[in-house]
């Protein structure tokens, strides 16, 4: 199946420092990526649509100034944390839906962000 | 609204048969995915269903009814390696509107 990359693996930062993850895919055009959260034996929480070109489309309850949301080309988006706190600390996933091979949504493996 | 119901959690022996439920009811249906998520991992995809019937994918098999809005997963020959959660998500419109998930069964396989 497509792959889909995400950069750092895991992330350890201080207290109101930003974060950047990215997210790419590696073997098909993404002109929407999706970017989730998901908090230990908790299920997979959707925090905004990222949209290749336009600006991102975020879920209620999440704050778009907080968590900035960069689709720069048709294979690659950023999440950025900014001000990151401990309660902050999750496990961020991306994910993008190859639509040249039969619309399925492949997930990225995934960035651990620890806050200090 | 929208609504996807799975069980929580299931428990089944090593080298048995498991069925894992998935009920929806959404405002549009264009396909339904099961996936695979282990501990501290990010789901992988197992299967796309978006006609009637039963998909066979080596020991894992799904299952859709439309009418019923009912899918199922089948697992074969269970393996400690299966102990994972499993994700049912409906995907409501083709495109690039993002999928629907149930909270997923996590299933614990024994010896």
């Amino acid at each position: 199946g497509a792959v889909v990359s995400q950069h750092p693996s895991r992330v350890i930062c201080k207290s109101g420092t930003s974060v950047k993850i990215e997210c790419r895919s590696l073997d098909f055009q993404a002109t929407t990526m999706f970017w989730y959260r998901q908090f230990p034996k908790q299920s997979l929480m959707l925090m905004a649509t990222s949209n290749e070109g336009s600006k991102a489309t975020y879920e209620q309850g999440v704050e778009k100034d907080k968590f900035l949301i960069n689709h720069a080309s048709l294979t690659l988006s950023t999440l950025t944390v900014t001000s990151a706190h401990p309660e902050d600390s999750s496990f961020y996933i991306c994910s993008a839906r190859d639509l040249s091979g039969g619309d399925t949504q492949y997930f990225g493996p995934g960035t651990r962000l620890t806050v200090l | 609204g929208q609504n996807i119901d799975q069980p929580t959690e299931m428990t089944a022996t090593e080298g048995a048969i498991v069925q894992i439920n998935c009920t929806y009811q959404t405002s549009g249906f264009n396909g339904l995915f099961w996936y695979q998520q282990h501990a501290g991992e990010a789901p992988t995809f197992l299967s796309y269903n978006v006609l009637d019937g039963l998909e066979e994918k080596g020991r894992f098999s799904s299952f859709l009814s439309r009418s019923k809005g009912y899918s199922y997963l089948l697992l074969k020959e269970l393996q400690m390696k299966d102990s994972a959660s499993y994700l049912c998500a409906v995907m409501q419109n083709s495109g690039n509107t993002p999928l629907v998930f149930g909270k997923g069964t996590r299933l614990s396989v024994i010896a």
